[in-house]
């Protein structure tokens, strides 16, 4: 079974510097997603990124991207220009390329903006 | 406006009751899914549904059954409620299944069980 793992359950960053959230997973499979969501104070599930297991190209929005290392199974996030609002859980998910499969969500890292 | 709304928002309910929470997207997806968040966070999927057919059912007890009406609603119906059902539940959608860009998610309804 596929899984995922957060290692750093909380991570705190100066506001305006750069900060990387860990995600570690485990699949038997080649073809797959991952994707980093964020989830504010509002509940809210937000999609940050997502990346194709057969893209090379480390994926990238605006202030967030991604560090894809598909033999050594990592998917770490950077967040650069840390903002006040970028303050919440963010979630590591990963998706099979198979038809009827479902996202599993790692355990997920609260990051914290000091101002 | 609301691409996925669920209702209610919150649900204070006591032990033994039965309770629904109910789930409509207006983007014209396929797919629907429940997910419940404990209260360490934890996302894990219930169910799914493609076009009104169940797809995934995980290890869930049966007090909780899923109703998919039309492909554009999908409710959450739960018997005979327990202390541990305590816990946010999202519904989520994806336009059909099998796509690769993650799902659309609700706000999500805190169910709290007294």
């Amino acid at each position: 079974a596929q899984t995922v793992t957060q290692s750093q359950p909380e991570m705190s960053v100066q506001e305006a510097e750069t900060v990387t959230l860990s995600c570690t997973y485990d699949t038997s499979e080649s073809d797959y997603y991952l994707f980093w969501y964020k989830q504010p104070p509002s509940r809210q599930m937000i999609l940050v990124i997502r990346q194709e297991a057969y893209k090379q190209q480390n994926a990238t929005e605006n202030r967030f991207s991604v560090n894809f290392q598909k033999a050594a199974k990592s998917f770490s996030l950077k967040i650069s220009d840390s903002q006040l609002g970028d303050a919440a859980m963010y979630f590591c998910a990963y998706r099979s390329a198979r038809r009827d499969d479902k996202i599993i969500f790692g355990k997920g890292t609260r990051l914290h903006i000091l101002p | 406006d609301t691409a996925v709304s669920q209702t209610p928002k919150y649900l204070v309910t006591q032990m033994g009751n039965d309770k629904s929470i109910k789930c409509e997207q207006n983007l014209g997806h396929d797919t629907m899914y429940w997910y419940k968040q404990d209260s360490k966070k934890f996302l894990k999927i219930m169910f799914s549904y493609n076009n009104k057919e169940l797809i995934i059912n995980e290890t869930v007890p049966n007090r909780f059954s899923p109703k998919s009406p039309d492909k554009a609603h999908l409710n959450l119906h739960i018997n005979s409620l327990e202390l541990g059902d305590s816990a946010v539940y999202f519904c989520a959608s994806s336009p059909w299944i099998g796509e690769p860009y993650g799902y659309t998610f609700g706000s999500g309804t805190r169910l709290t069980v007294v």
